[in-house]
């Protein structure tokens, strides 16, 4: 099966301006999730779809970032405007099952640079 | 709030050593733990998942041990080869919440 699949690998944008992150879940996961990694720190959880419904957004840094799963199958992050302190790995994940039974499959993540 | 700690951060070992990996956890009230392998400018590999009430999963030359009540679990890699050379990182899935928490990772070097 094809694994999670996220576009673009990389991005640079200049502070101010807005770059919209795209992920594609293994075919049939409901659970799609959204996490960051910044420099030198650890991955952090954003938020979670369970299909086209945010189960959890608690960790959306504000709101200037905006997620959706139209029809629950791919998603979108945008971050608009962008900051400095946005830049970071945006990886995104994907479940069959939510919680305990179902491992979490990665995609190769978003680099995102703002300048 | 569960806060996931790795020790080391950075090994290197030769090649054919046994070793192992360490991580703790604060909140022993979680439905599992897994660890998982991330190459450079790569995704995250989930390696092993152990549920709350398992002890211990093996795969292959690797061997992860949960021992809930202390809030630690171990990764054991047998004979390290170069191959094994990346960032091992665990997250815990903490019960009443759908959301893992990640250690920083230890960074493995395996030389040959």
């Amino acid at each position: 099966e094809a694994g999670v699949t996220q576009f673009p690998s990389h991005s640079v944008i200049e502070k101010g301006q807005t770059v919209t992150l795209r992920c594609d879940p293994i075919s049939g996961h409901d659970n799609l999730y959204w996490y960051r990694r910044v420099m030198g720190k650890e991955i952090k959880f954003l938020l979670h779809f369970v299909k086209e419904s945010k189960q959890d957004e608690s960790g959306m840094p504000n709101n200037r970032f905006l997620a959706e799963r139209t029809g629950g199958t791919y998603s979108t992050l945008k971050v608009q405007p962008a900051e400095l302190e946005d830049s970071g790995v945006y990886f995104c994940a994907s479940s069959r099952q939510q919680g305990a039974g179902s491992p979490l499959h990665f995609g190769n993540g978003t680099r995102l640079t703002v300048t | 709030k569960q806060e996931v700690t790795q020790i080391p951060a950075a090994l290197s070992v030769p090649e054919g050593e046994n070793l192992v990996l360490n991580c703790s956890f604060t909140d022993s009230a979680i439905y599992n733990l897994q660890w998982f392998r991330q190459d450079p400018g790569k995704g995250l590999t989930s390696l092993l998942l152990i549920q709350s009430s398992q002890r211990e999963q093996t795969s292959g030359r690797l061997n992860a041990s949960l021992d809930k009540s202390s809030g630690r679990s171990t990764l054991y890699i047998a004979a390290s080869q170069p191959g094994d050379s990346a960032t091992y990182l665990c997250a815990v899935l903490t019960s009443g919440t759908y959301k893992y928490i990640f250690g920083t990772g230890t960074r493995l070097k395996v030389l040959a």
